[in-house]
């Protein structure tokens, strides 16, 4: 099993920009979720699903949509990026049947950096 | 509004040293309390976990301490090794999404 895989690992967009960072999991996982870290911030929540055509907001998801087609797939999309999104980004995923009880498993991060 | 406060923010302990970290958590609603490490470049992992129904857990060297009452909990790592160097997020959840601390970083010296 490959786990969660995430893509790209680096990027850097200029103001205005959009992009789709991509997560996957080969787990069978339900419960998925994306979260950014930033120094002396900790893991901030920002979009989750419970299964495939379920999502909900986290606590800072202003500026990113979520969309969740396949039980695989959980792509975090930035509509126009500004410099405050510059982040690492982490996808984290686990079963569902009590989400986030269950042991997360997250990928490796995607590095943004937003000029 | 933080939910989850963790202290210290960094922390530096002598091979076989004792490290102690420490959260506080605000919602009553939580009822689960896992503590996750993370190497630099790398995701989070699980590393541990408590229900408030137990007062300690211990898995190997890693000791959680959970005092319901001070809606406090803490993570002991004995005989600590500069292998543990990393960093350290506890976190909460009461229903459907995880609340994680800011994060210690701790070092361990040789």
């Amino acid at each position: 099993n490959a786990g969660v895989t995430q893509t790209p690992k680096f990027q850097v967009l200029k103001t205005g920009q959009s992009m789709t960072l991509q997560c996957a999991q080969d787990m069978n996982h339900e419960y998925m979720s994306w979260y950014r870290q930033d120094p002396g911030m900790g893991l901030r929540l920002i979009h989750y699903s419970v299964g495939a055509g379920i999502t909900d907001q986290g606590e800072v998801p202003n500026g990113y949509n979520v969309s969740r087609s396949t039980t695989e797939d959980f792509p975090l999309r930035l509509l126009s990026a500004a410099p405050s999104q510059t982040s690492v980004y982490f996808c984290a995923s686990s079963y569902a049947d009590r989400g986030p009880y269950n042991e997360q498993f997250f990928g490796p991060g995607t590095r943004l950096t937003v000029l | 509004q933080q939910q989850v406060k963790q202290s210290p923010q960094s922390l530096i302990v002598q091979k076989g040293g004792i490290s102690i970290i420490n959260c506080a958590y605000e919602n009553t609603a939580f009822d689960y309390f896992p503590w996750y490490q993370q190497f630099p470049g790398k995701g989070p992992a699980l590393l541990i976990a408590i229900r408030p129904d137990v007062s300690e857990k211990k898995e190997g060297r890693f000791t959680i301490s959970f005092n319901k009452s001070a809606k406090q909990f803490s993570l002991h790592i004995m005989d600590s090794q500069p292998g543990d160097s990393a960093t350290y997020f506890c976190a909460a959840s009461g229903y459907s999404t995880l609340t994680f601390g800011k994060g210690t970083m701790l070092l361990v010296s040789p």
